[in-house]
């Protein structure tokens, strides 16, 4: 079973904020990565090193990381952004990547 | 430009063995650091890590498949191939490769489309 837990679901209005949770022991000592999924397609890597963006992922996303909680924020979501997010790290003993349950976004 | 596209069949039986490869340009074994990694995600369910490669052809599992899993690469053809035996149906999945550039931030930046791979009888 996963180790990272988040949220099953949230839901945002257009243009408004929404912060998607991640939480692990394993935080406290490997770095988060965040993963957009749309309906049918591979993920999509949108932040890395807990608040790193690659380029062309716009900067409405951004990331924190808090003790054994790293957060994942949309700042003015946009009709696009509606997706599943896996959170990613590497598990308790270091020697697997784990992901977390994944997260429902919808913008209404 | 980075590029992996997965390939295998789309269906298999119960007890066999799946063979699922990966193809990808753009990198390269040779460069130091880098690995390439499987993934699967059953219908409605969140991604699973499986197993990792790298270029010294050290080889990781997830742990609780350990026993039915089989990395290998083949550094001229640039391909990566997963084995896992005696399938289940509960192995119906997208089976998903990415690569992996080891540094400190230990990331999958691109990924292939994946291949969904049913078992049946």
């Amino acid at each position: 079973s996963s180790e990272l837990t988040q949220d099953p679901a949230v839901s945002v209005a257009l243009g408004q904020t929404v912060t998607i949770t991640c939480q692990g022991d394993s935080l406290r000592s490997y770095y988060t990565t965040w993963y957009q999924q749309k309906p049918g397609q591979a993920p999509v890597l949108v932040i890395y090193g807990q608040n790193k963006r690659p380029s062309g992922i716009p900067d409405r996303f951004s990331g924190s990381s808090s003790r054994n909680t790293a957060s994942l924020t949309i700042t003015g979501a946009q009709a696009e952004d509606e997706a599943d997010y896996y959170c990613y790290s590497r598990d308790s003993t270091g020697n697997q990547y784990v992901f977390g349950t994944g997260t429902k976004v919808t913008v209404l | 430009q980075v590029t992996l596209r997965e390939s295998g069949p789309a269906l298999v039986k119960p007890t066999q063995t799946l063979t699922v490869t990966c193809t990808f340009s753009g990198f390269s074994f040779t460069t130091t650091g880098m690995c390439v990694s499987w993934f699967r995600q059953p219908p409605g369910k969140a991604l699973e890590w499986l197993a990792l490669i790298d270029w010294d052809d050290d080889k990781y599992y997830r742990s609780s498949l350990k026993t039915r899993l089989t990395i290998s690469k083949d550094t001229s053809k640039n391909q990566v191939v997963l084995t896992m035996t005696n399938m289940d149906p509960v192995d119906t999945a997208t089976y998903y490769c990415a690569r992996i550039l080891r540094s400190a931030y230990d990331y999958h930046d691109y990924w292939g489309p994946g291949t969904l791979v049913t078992v049946s009888s």
